[in-house]
């Protein structure tokens, strides 16, 4: 079955110490990205992947980081979250930048 | 910085009303613009996708219309069913201003919660 696969579904975490939240699509997609999703402000892309050579920043970059060693994974790592990162992640991704975009269920991630 | 505007936040009509959702955008150098719908708890799915160059997408029951002049795309929903109840969220996909800036980033709308009830 295609699909984009994010964990964890749920995670609780206190502030500073270091998580990964995984992303694996199994699509062949080149373009894979980050979201976040909080009440009132929508949605909002903190990187994306072009390609496994190109990565870029989105809106809402700042604390996080990603890696793209290979098509199908493109996980989201934060170094040392803070409270203000508690929020629903979204990974999501498309065979090129400019079509259909394929989501992951989400995580949930709230940091004490 | 783009802005994506998605009029009503919140709709609750009865069963087998038709009915429109609004999306209005405030660049219209847009590449694609896509409408998803989510469920609670879960991600968004992909309904449908108009590119710049057309004027409208359908799907079954769905129909998107695009018009850039004016900053619009509208979704609509013929004979809407219980089943249609989620938020609604369209993004903007938008050419870069120069080539090798802003590729690929996506513009999210805050979304429309729809309720049909039978």
């Amino acid at each position: 079955e295609a699909q984009v696969t994010q964990n964890p579904r749920y995670l609780i975490t206190v502030t500073g110490k270091k998580l990964t939240v995984t992303c694996s699509q199994n699509m062949n997609h080149e373009y894979m990205s980050w979201y976040r999703q909080d009440p009132g402000l929508g949605l909002r892309q903190i990187y994306y992947s072009m390609n496994v050579e190109v990565t870029d920043k989105g809106d809402v970059p700042e604390g996080y980081k990603v890696s793209r060693k290979e098509k199908r994974n493109f996980p989201l790592i934060l170094e040392s979250p803070s409270p203000n990162q508690t929020s629903l992640y979204f990974c999501a991704s498309s065979l090129t930048w400019a079509e259909k975009l394929f989501f992951g269920s989400g995580t949930q991630l709230s940091v004490l | 910085k783009q802005e994506v505007t998605q009029i009503p936040a919140a709709l609750s009509v009865p069963e087998g009303e038709n009915l429109v959702l609004n999306c209005s955008f405030t660049d219209s150098a847009i590449y694609n613009l896509q409408w998803f719908r989510q469920d609670p708890g879960k991600g968004l799915t992909s309904l449908l996708l108009i590119q710049s160059s057309q004027r409208e997408q359908t799907s079954g029951r769905l129909n998107a219309s695009l018009d850039k002049s004016s900053g619009r795309s509208t979704l609509y929903i013929a004979a809407s069913q219980p089943g249609d109840s989620a938020t609604y969220l369209c993004a903007v996909l938008y050419r870069p201003a120069d080539r090798g800036s802003t590729l690929g980033r996506l513009y999210f709308g805050r979304g429309t919660q729809l309720t049909v009830w039978p």
